[in-house]
């Protein structure tokens, strides 16, 4: 079955530095979706990208989907304590109308 | 919008005991999913509704797990009997058909002892 895996499993970064989570697909993707799960809290909807090679941005967040649609990247700019949280990227692939959660990035941001 | 609904939110039950749990989801939305998310992992999905039809249900361990939504709307997720390992938080959450964000509930946090 399908495979999303996401690196690293854990990242500590100091306020104020990047931060950039992978995640790779064992299967070409129909489109890929970011969640964001703080602390205690639940998922929640970030982004969905569809196209080859798309890359959109929110703020300090660029998300990129690869060229094959079989990997994709968040990367956060100047990290702020309020990105704290868990990142999880989701796939689904072809007609599949499964979506299949990576394992997530937890992300900790020193102040 | 209020959003998707779920309860219990705690719920500790000794091994081999039953418990349920209820849903209801984003009003218009047909399509529901019922996801167990393990401490450290991602959610995995345990089945997928769209209306009152079952979409997906290939992860759901059926010996112990069965879920309903019989009128298309609220659902519930019974585990029967529990063991150790269901120990999790069991998210809810739906969709609209012709969008693909999903909503997730709060979710409803399990222990087994």
């Amino acid at each position: 079955g399908q495979q999303v895996m996401q690196i690293p499993q854990y990242q500590h970064v100091q306020e104020g530095e990047d931060f950039t989570t992978y995640c790779n697909s064992s299967t070409t993707l129909s489109n890929i979706q970011w969640y964001k799960q703080r602390p205690g809290g639940h998922p929640v909807f970030l982004i969905q990208l569809v196209k080859s090679g798309e890359v959109k941005k929110q703020k300090r967040l660029t998300f990129q989907f690869g060229e094959a649609k079989k990997n994709s990247s968040l990367h956060i700019t100047a990290t702020q304590t309020t990105d704290v949280g868990t990142y999880f990227c989701a796939g689904r692939s072809g007609s599949a109308r499964q979506l299949t959660f990576g394992s997530g990035t937890q992300l900790t941001v020193l102040p | 919008e209020a959003g998707v609904a779920q309860s219990p939110r705690y719920k500790i039950i000794e091994k081999r005991q039953s418990v349920a749990f209820w849903c209801n989801p984003i009003s218009g939305h047909a399509t529901l999913y019922w996801y167990q998310q393990i401490l450290g992992q991602g959610p995995k999905l345990l089945i997928q509704f769209q209306n009152n039809g079952v979409v997906d249900d290939s992860q759901l361990p059926k010996d112990r797990f069965s879920a309903e939504r019989l009128k298309g709307v609220d659902s519930t997720l019974k585990i029967q009997p529990a063991k150790l390992e269901d120990s999790a938080v069991y998210l809810c959450a739906s969709s609209s058909i012709i969008a693909n964000t999903i909503y997730f509930g709060e979710g409803s946090w399990l222990t087994v002892v």
